[in-house]
């Protein structure tokens, strides 16, 4: 079954601090890979995308993921964390000619100062 | 350049009443999604809409839920009557084309149902 799977449910991390959020997928092929954010009482925004190409890809908002073929993952990272980055995050996809996006359970982010 | 517009922000309705949101998407945007997001949850997609016809409402309650965009521009979701587990965030997102990988979301309605 197609799935997307964010082990963490919440971080904690201090400003400053790296951060790495965690995203696998349950896919036959490479699908279009995104991760959204969610600020408490905002919509989602859309922070980075893969569809093919460099593996490597760069967001808005300093942020940055990493597309791993062998290990269906696409982790979000970003080097230092600001005390606004602190909201809820989601890694989705979208498989093939399947118009729908493929959700994960997100995960939430809280800074410490 | 205007994003996607939703409205109420904030809805407390009884069970069995009924209510209405609206969505007025992005300029130009001919694919318009509902989504249904319950807490702890990723959104879950209600109905699609390219340009007025549907393209996919198969995860919608018919039995209860309904939406139009008759002009192909702004939308309404309709729960009619609403039941407890109604109780949600609703997104509105568009997309400028029908296949378009990247959507965008409006600010979402809070509906609770007592």
């Amino acid at each position: 079954a197609q799935s997307v799977t964010q082990p963490d449910i919440h971080i904690t991390v201090s400003e400053g601090a790296s951060l790495e959020l965690r995203c696998n997928y349950s896919y036959g092929a490479t699908p279009y890979l995104f991760w959204y954010v969610q600020s408490p009482g905002q919509g989602l925004q859309l922070l980075l995308k893969y569809f093919s190409g460099d593996t490597l890809v760069q967001g808005i908002k300093g942020f940055e993921a990493e597309f791993k073929r062998s290990q269906s993952s696409f982790n979000l990272r970003k080097p230092s964390v600001h005390w606004s980055d602190a909201a809820e995050y989601f890694c989705a996809f979208k498989a093939g000619n399947n118009r729908k996006l493929i959700w994960g359970l997100g995960t939430s982010l809280a800074v410490n100062p | 350049e205007a994003g996607v517009a939703q409205s109420p922000r904030y809805k407390i309705i009884e069970k069995r009443q009924s209510v209405a949101f609206w969505c007025n998407p992005i300029s130009g945007h001919a694919t318009l999604y509902w989504y249904q997001q319950i807490l702890g949850q990723g959104p879950k997609l209600l109905i699609q809409f390219q340009n007025n016809g549907v393209v996919d409402d198969s995860q919608l309650p018919k039995d209860r839920f309904s939406a139009e965009r008759l002009k192909g521009v702004d939308s309404t979701l309709k729960i009619q009557p609403a039941k407890l587990e109604d109780s949600a965030v609703y997104l509105c997102a568009s997309s400028l084309e029908r296949i378009s990988y990247e959507q965008y979301f409006g600010p979402g309605t809070r509906l609770t149902v007592t």
